[in-house]
């Protein structure tokens, strides 16, 4: 079946704008995550949905970041005012239940910010 | 709290030879071990898992990796290296304990192997 599918694959913005990402989970898959991988601070956890309970947010680097997920599937991860430091490339993973240990990456979108 | 210690941010092999990529955890609970693997401009892939059953684990394309909990280590390893088996792996923990398994990540070894 298909995995988990992330757009864009690419983003190229100015300091300032507001950007979204969005991931499309594996079908079946309840819970859904989002990571970012950064050259200065390696692959960190951002937030976690479980169905349509309330997020994890405890990863999310500052209040410009924010997530949501629609009927417990597709999920968009928006980033406000875009800064530099915000470049990195942002994965989204899924997993099924009674198997959460096991998560599924998407390919991941490369957010570029000038 | 769990973290993850991956020796070596790079590890030169030729084609033929051994692969050892190194990782300790640190975990006060039993934990979760990964071993995901990244290939160029591409996310991550799941190589094996340690949930708590045998101790060696069997992966995909001939990897496999030992949990010792004397050592708390999770090596990963390979008999004989491959071309495409260049990449970034990446050694990751999850506690068993929580409501969810968030995964804290080492910070990735990149693998090179010369013909």
């Amino acid at each position: 079946g298909a995995g988990v599918s992330q757009s864009p694959s690419n983003k190229v913005t100015e300091k300032g704008k507001d950007v979204e990402l969005r991931c499309d989970p594996i079908s079946g898959h309840t819970a859904l995550y989002w990571y970012r991988q950064s050259l200065g601070q390696g692959l960190e956890f951002l937030i976690y949905f479980q169905g349509n309970s309330a997020p994890d947010k405890s990863g999310l680097p500052s209040d410009r970041f924010s997530a949501e997920r629609t009927g417990g599937s597709v999920s968009t991860l928006t980033i406000q005012r875009t800064q530099q430091e915000d470049s990195a490339v942002y994965l989204c993973a899924s997993s099924y239940p009674g198997q959460q240990e096991t998560q599924y990456f998407g390919p991941g979108t490369r957010l570029l910010v000038l | 709290a769990q973290s993850v210690t991956q020796l070596g941010s790079h590890v030169s092999v030729s084609e033929g030879a051994l692969v050892l990529l190194r990782c300790n955890y640190s975990s006060s609970v039993p934990p979760y071990l990964f071993w995901y693997v990244q290939y160029p401009n591409q996310g991550l892939q799941l190589l094996l898992k340690y949930t708590s059953a045998a101790t060696l684990v069997k992966g995909i394309n001939g990897f496999e990796a030992e949990f010792k909990k004397s050592e708390t280590s999770f090596h990963l390893t390979k008999p004989s290296a491959h071309m495409s088996d260049a990449a970034e792996y990446f050694c990751a923990v999850s506690a068993t304990n929580t409501g969810f398994q968030k995964l804290v990540f080492g910070t990735g070894t990149r693998l090179l192997v010369s013909p």
